[in-house]
């Protein structure tokens, strides 16, 4: 157990609908993560938050959103749905971002199919 | 970050040592070399890190090239249970913002 929940673990959603996942951090970390693993990208890093503040931003589209709360759980909201964004979305956490040996923990993921 | 170089794919036995390479010739000096491993349906899982020296912990070894262009993740006695997909990547200075990049990956096959 790594200590990062993440719900829901599945989620079946139609096209153009809108869902949001819910990420807690292992106790203490202040910077969270968000990754999409789908068949054919392999594991993408999306946007990370650091005590509430967006601090990095990678391959994320505009229909999705991330914000990190004052209590540090995170939320990813994924909207106007299409099939290919079914795919397997992972919060991390860590201490200390700026650390180059900090280590990052994974949630189990939230199975996200759209239909 | 720098990129890392791994093969697709690896093959062992039960209760045999595992050795998987990672080619990461560009890497700066201050870059740290993290492995991680991602069992089916599971989140990756942090496995080990190293700078330098070499570095041992309860679940693997790290062994660190003198030039640092390469490393060995080193499973000392593999198990049913460490089938998986290990991952090679560096962090560079200020942690890499952008958490990970996960390139590919070793597929390691275990045999009974």
């Amino acid at each position: 157990d790594s200590g990062v929940t993440q719900t829901p673990k599945h989620l079946i959603t139609a096209t153009g609908q809108r869902v949001t996942l819910r990420c807690s951090p292992r106790s203490g970390d202040l910077s969270v993560y968000w990754y999409q693993q789908s068949l054919d990208q392999g594991l993408q890093f999306l946007i990370q938050y650091y005590n509430g503040e967006e601090r990095a931003k990678g391959n994320i589209l505009e229909r999705f959103s991330a914000q990190q709360f004052p209590d540090l759980h995170s939320e990813l909201n994924l909207s106007s749905l299409e099939l290919g964004d079914s795919a397997l979305y992972f919060c991390a956490s860590s201490t200390n971002p700026r650390s180059s040996g900090n280590t990052i923990y994974f949630g189990e993921g939230s199975w996200l199919t759209v239909v | 970050d720098a990129k890392t170089t791994q093969p697709n794919s690896m093959e062992s036995n039960e209760e045999e040592p595992v050795h998987l390479p990672c080619n990461h010739s560009t890497i700066s000096g201050t870059d740290y070399i993290h492995w991680y491993r991602q069992l089916p349906s599971q989140g990756p899982e942090y496995v080990i890190h190293g700078l330098t020296s070499n570095v041992n912990n309860r679940m693997a070894s790290l062994a660190i090239a003198e030039d640092r262009k390469s490393s060995t993740l080193i499973l000392h006695r593999a198990t049913l249970r460490d089938a998986a997909v290990y991952y090679c990547i560096l962090r560079g200075p200020g942690g890499g913002a952008d958490g990970l990049t996960f390139g590919k990956g070793t597929h390691l096959i275990i045999q009974p």
